[in-house]
């Protein structure tokens, strides 16, 4: 087994500032992926990476960086956060990216980020 | 523009009811369809899923269904328990696009003694 550990659980933030969000794994798996979920809304990608050094735009990625510094881990920018804004951060993996429906999504607990 | 609509958004049922979840999806060419469990404070987890080409998957308690021609699928709960309370999503994807899941908005459901 492993486990995906994201930091912080919670976030503060004032409006305007630029926040950052990391998430690790241990599961030696290829591809990670950051949603956000919001109460009513379920979960939108935000951005994923196939394999190490490759980064793909989700469907929610303006307002976002993303940057996955080695295979094991993966991290999420907000680059302005908005009055506010209040959502959950979820960090994810899997085996790879094209083995269909063998591949398993693996959540980390998420990110609450509040901004005041 | 909503791919993935769930149904109802909360439900509450008594312990040993049955619970039945719903899902409609748009795009005919999804082919995988997860449902993920998620409890307070923690991630979603993978609970059941379904390939198109079947119309029924069974996992102890837990059933889905998948309806092609209507586009519909839906899990079913026997006999709920207060620890299956949790939300529930359903989700879809079309596998040979890689694992890019549309998830449903999700059903909060509540089990009372």
């Amino acid at each position: 087994g492993g486990i995906i550990t994201q930091t912080p659980k919670f976030l503060i933030g004032q409006e305007g500032q630029k926040l950052t969000l990391k998430c690790q794994q241990n599961f030696n798996h290829d591809t990670m992926y950051w949603y956000r979920q919001d109460s009513g809304k379920g979960l939108r990608l935000i951005y994923y990476s196939i394999t190490e050094n490759d980064l793909q735009k989700g469907d929610l990625s303006e307002g976002y960086d993303a940057s996955r510094e080695k295979k094991s881990s993966f991290s999420l920018t907000v680059t302005s956060a908005q009055k506010n804004e209040m959502a959950v951060f979820l960090c994810a993996s899997s085996i790879d990216f094209w083995g269909g429906s063998q591949n398993t999504l693996y959540f980390g607990a998420g990110t609450r980020l509040s901004v005041l | 523009q909503q791919q993935v609509r769930q149904s109802p958004q909360s439900l509450t049922v008594w312990e040993g009811g049955t619970t039945v979840l719903t899902c409609s999806y748009e795009d005919s060419t999804f082919n995988y369809f997860p449902w993920y469990q998620q409890f307070p404070g923690e991630g979603p987890a993978l609970l059941i899923s379904i390939l198109s080409v079947s119309d029924k998957k069974e996992d102890g308690r837990f059933t889905t269904f998948f309806n092609k021609r209507e586009k519909k699928l839906s899990l079913h709960i026997i006999d709920s328990q207060p620890g299956d309370s949790a939300t529930y999503f359903c989700a879809a994807s079309q596998t040979s696009s890689g694992q890019k899941l549309v998830f449903g908005q999700g059903t909060i459901l509540k089990v009372y003694l």
